[in-house]
């Protein structure tokens, strides 16, 4: 069953702290994965898009890596400020045929001053 | 702000009725997708239109549906509702849509927040 499991399922952090966010899929033939950031009532904002062959993307202060032989993503944040207090999505998507994704439940992070 | 504009913000409806959600993408992405984001389900993919065709299918129910019309914007139906379809119903668009290759980054709208009373 393809699967898309993420970790920890919330996270609380002080303001300039790093952390590293979990996702874990069983999701096959795999094309690509994606990170989003959402905002409580708002629509996703995407972060990064990572194939097969990338294993680490940056964008700002978000950092994502991918390692597809053993089907595990992590989201870097460095440097934390209050406005990344947001849900973080991890979503996989199948190759071949149309367009499948998978969506994580998300971790919750919270960034207190 | 993304460039994507749904409409209306809030809806507020009762058991069985009908309603009618709308999308206009970024100018110039061919592609529309919907999703329903719950509480209890998170984020579901419902179904992707390209450039006027039905490109893919996912958890939609046969109470739904939607179409792309010849200037892009998309509209999303619900029928006999129930309590369950209230949700959060967002739409995105990208420039790219052909099949299996979706690498392009897509834009999320602000949302639909549909409550079933």
């Amino acid at each position: 069953k393809n699967q898309v499991e993420q970790s920890p399922q919330s996270l609380i952090i002080l303001e300039g702290k790093n952390c590293t966010l979990q996702c874990n899929y069983t999701v096959s033939p795999f094309s690509n994965l994606r990170w989003y950031k959402q905002d409580t009532g708002r629509g996703p904002v995407s972060l990064t898009i990572m194939t097969f062959s990338e294993n680490t993307k940056s964008n700002g202060r978000y950092t994502a890596t991918l390692d597809a032989d053993t089907k595990q993503s992590s989201l870097h944040i460095t440097a934390s400020q209050l406005s990344d207090s947001a849900s973080y999505i991890c979503v996989v998507s199948r190759s071949g045929g149309s367009y499948i994704p998978t969506f994580g439940r998300g971790t919750s992070l919270i960034v207190h001053p | 702000d993304s460039g994507v504009t749904q409409t209306p913000k809030h809806l507020i409806t009762a058991t069985g009725q009908r309603v009618t959600l709308r999308c206009s993408p970024r100018s110039g992405d061919l592609s529309v997708y919907w999703y329903q984001q719950s509480l209890d389900q998170g984020l579901q993919f419902l179904i992707q239109y390209y450039n006027g065709e039905e490109r893919a299918k996912g958890n939609i129910l046969e109470r739904f549906s939607a179409q792309q019309f010849p200037d892009l914007h998309s509209e999303l139906n619900l029928s006999s509702l129930e309590l369950g379809d209230s949700a959060l119903y967002f739409c995105a668009s990208s420039v790219e849509g052909l099949a299996g290759v979706v690498y392009n980054e897509q834009f999320f709208g602000p949302g639909t927040r549909l409550t079933v009373l």
